[in-house]
């Protein structure tokens, strides 16, 4: 079975830096893409960027290039969702998601607050 | 970016009532579409992919159709468990983008 299995939530403050994660199970975690999706409270599903853990190729959404870092360790199944300096913003849901073109599983979702 | 277009934003309809959601794309997609489900407080689950083809599993009063720019999500006989909202998503170009999300209510 299939399984996406991410990082619990996270309460930080603005400027604080924050890594969630990932870990893909029940399938050969080289042979699909990942993507990360935010949904901010209230709101609908927006694409942040994937990335390719066979060759590590990322494409970042213009919106999120430069806000946040993708990346993937192949030796843990794992892919990450990485941010320097958070802002209030950035409070959300975080969903990882297998791509087979469409997302066919998804992980529960990371709730990140980001508050003073 | 491709702009995917949802209507209607909310939609309320009875137990059996038929219900159908259209998804508008800003260019050709060709069928690089898939459906998805969000029922409150929950991950997405994808519904339909290739514009029409049944995920595994979900019940087959869901169906999809359209190629091109237009599409529809159309549940046959609305049930309860089917309150949630729903989203198109096209795949044909990266950034991949998500319609705004239709909320279904039970009246």
């Amino acid at each position: 079975e299939v399984q996406l299995v991410q990082s619990g939530a996270e309460v930080k403050k603005p400027g604080e830096s924050l890594t969630i994660s990932c870990r893909c199970s029940g399938y050969t975690f080289t042979k699909s893409w990942i993507g990360w999706v935010r949904q901010m409270p209230g709101r609908g599903l927006e694409w942040m960027g994937i990335i390719d853990p066979r060759d590590f190729d990322i494409r970042y959404t213009p919106s999120f290039q430069g806000q946040v870092t993708i990346s993937a360790d192949r030796s843990i199944n794992t892919a990450y969702l990485q941010w320097s300096s958070l802002k209030p913003s950035d409070t959300a849901m975080y969903y990882c998601a297998r791509l087979n073109g469409y997302v066919d599983s998804w992980g529960q979702g990371t709730l990140v607050t980001v508050s003073p | 970016d491709i702009q995917m277009t949802q209507s209607p934003s909310t939609l309320s309809a009875s137990v059996g009532d038929r219900v159908t959601i259209t998804c508008r794309a800003s260019q050709i997609i060709t069928d690089w579409l898939a459906w998805y489900q969000q029922k409150p407080g929950k991950a997405p689950k994808v519904l339909i992919y290739r514009a029409s083809n049944l995920e595994s599993g979900v019940p087959p009063r869901f169906s999809g159709s359209g190629s091109g720019t237009d599409f529809t999500l159309t549940i046959s006989s609305l049930q309860p468990d089917d309150l949630a909202t729903y989203y198109c998503q096209q795949y044909d170009t990266f950034p991949w983008t998500f319609g705004q999300g239709t909320k279904v209510e039970i009246k």
